[in-house]
Order: C-alpha cells, then structure tokens, then sequence
C-alpha cells in the first residue's frame, strides 16, 4: 500500500529565505507526482506535476524534484514571501490506478 | 467554467438526513474525482470517473455514499442518513483525460452535520 510523507508537518521561517518541503513515498511505482497548495477555508491549487520520467519542474520561485528510486520529493521555495504562507501538500499517481495518494502537508507559515 | 465548481459551498443537516453535492468539472475534462478532507485529517479518496468507462468506487466509506456522473459531466455526491463523521470537506477534481494530466480541484462543499 502506497503511503506518502511529509516532513516537516510545520514550519515557520523569516521572510526571504529559502527553503524546503520534504516528500517521502514508499512505492517508486508512480506515474506521476503532484504538489499542490492549500490555504486555510480553500480548495487545492496545483503548483507542479512532475511525471516518473522527470526529475523535476521549475515555476517561478518554485521548484519541485523527483528522485523515483529513492522515494523522494522536494519542493524548494525561493526568497520566501508572506504570501506563499499555506499548507503544502504532494500526492502521488500509482501505476494502475487512478486515484492520488495525498501526504498530510507541511503547514508553511512565512513571518515579516 | 473557469474551474471546477462546486456547490453548495456550505451545507449545515440534520442528522439522519439526505444531502446532495453537485460538482461541475472543468469544460472538457473527462476525469472526475471525488475527495474528502476530514479536520486534521488528509485527503481521502472516495471515487474516480472517467468518461464512459465504470466507476472506481473503491474509496466510499458505506453504502450511505453514492455518486453519479449524467452526461459525463455534472457529477453528483450523495449521503444517506448522514451521520455526525460525515462531517467534513468534500472535495471534487477534474483533469483531461487519465493518467499523466494535472488535476484541477474546486473549493469544496463544507458538510456539518448536527
């Protein structure tokens, strides 16, 4: 059964930093894997889809890599704004099946 | 539309009731997904559509839960006899075709059941 990650579950950081977001899946067979954000009341926003023969996407600030083999994928935020304070979420697509197999998230808080 | 539309945004019921959640996919996105949020909770996957083929139903929590898709377009969540757990965000999806194609999510229909 595929399980997904997410480290840390909160994080809190100064304005204009950058930083990362950390996703762990325990089975490479994936087709595809997707972050997505979420702020608070709100439905999800796709940010980036990263398909199982990528190793990563880039958009604006954001950049989100693919390491199949090991289970992993990071999405690095670039000089962080407060408005980029949500909760981030990656869920992946399994081979065979349709559904997405969402993470808890990582509750992103960017501080002025 | 624009995006996935849901309605009714938020639906307060009385336990023991029925409730119906609409959700109208993306023009031209043959894939449609149902989720639920639950507080604290992830996501749960409920059910999968994808054009004429059948249903992947294999998330509904009890036979208190159905959908349908008319048209293979407006698709529709309903609960039977809904429960105080039932209480939660449900969430609908589209994106084109299967597989490898983003997927575009609405704002979801707040369910609370008293």
């Amino acid at each position: 059964k595929q399980e997904v990650t997410q480290i840390p579950a909160a994080l809190s950081v100064p304005e204009g930093e950058n930083l990362v977001l950390n996703c762990s899946f325990t089975d490479s067979a994936i087709y595809n894997l997707q972050w997505f954000r979420q702020d608070p009341g709100k439905g999800l926003t796709s940010l980036l889809l990263i398909q199982s023969s990528q190793r990563e996407q880039t958009s604006g600030r954001l950049n989100a890599s693919l390491d199949k083999s090991s289970g992993r994928s990071t999405l690095y935020i670039a000089a962080s704004q407060p408005g980029d304070s949500a909760t981030y979420l990656c869920a992946v697509k399994i081979q065979g099946a349709q559904k997405l197999v969402f993470g808890q998230g990582t509750r992103l808080t960017i501080n002025p | 539309g624009a995006g996935v539309s849901q309605s009714p945004s938020n639906k307060v019921t009385e336990k023991g009731k029925d409730v119906e959640l609409r959700c109208d996919p993306i023009s031209g996105h043959t894939a449609l997904y149902w989720y639920r949020q639950s507080l604290g909770q992830g996501l749960e996957f409920l059910i999968y559509f994808q054009g004429n083929s059948a249903p992947d139903k294999s998330g509904l929590p009890s036979d208190r839960f159905s959908a349908e898709r008319t048209g293979g377009s407006v698709s529709t969540l309903t609960i039977q006899r809904t429960q105080q757990e039932d209480s939660a965000v449900y969430l609908c999806a589209s994106s084109l075709g299967e597989s490898g194609n983003t997927i575009y999510f609405g704002e979801g229909s707040w369910l609370t059941v008293v």
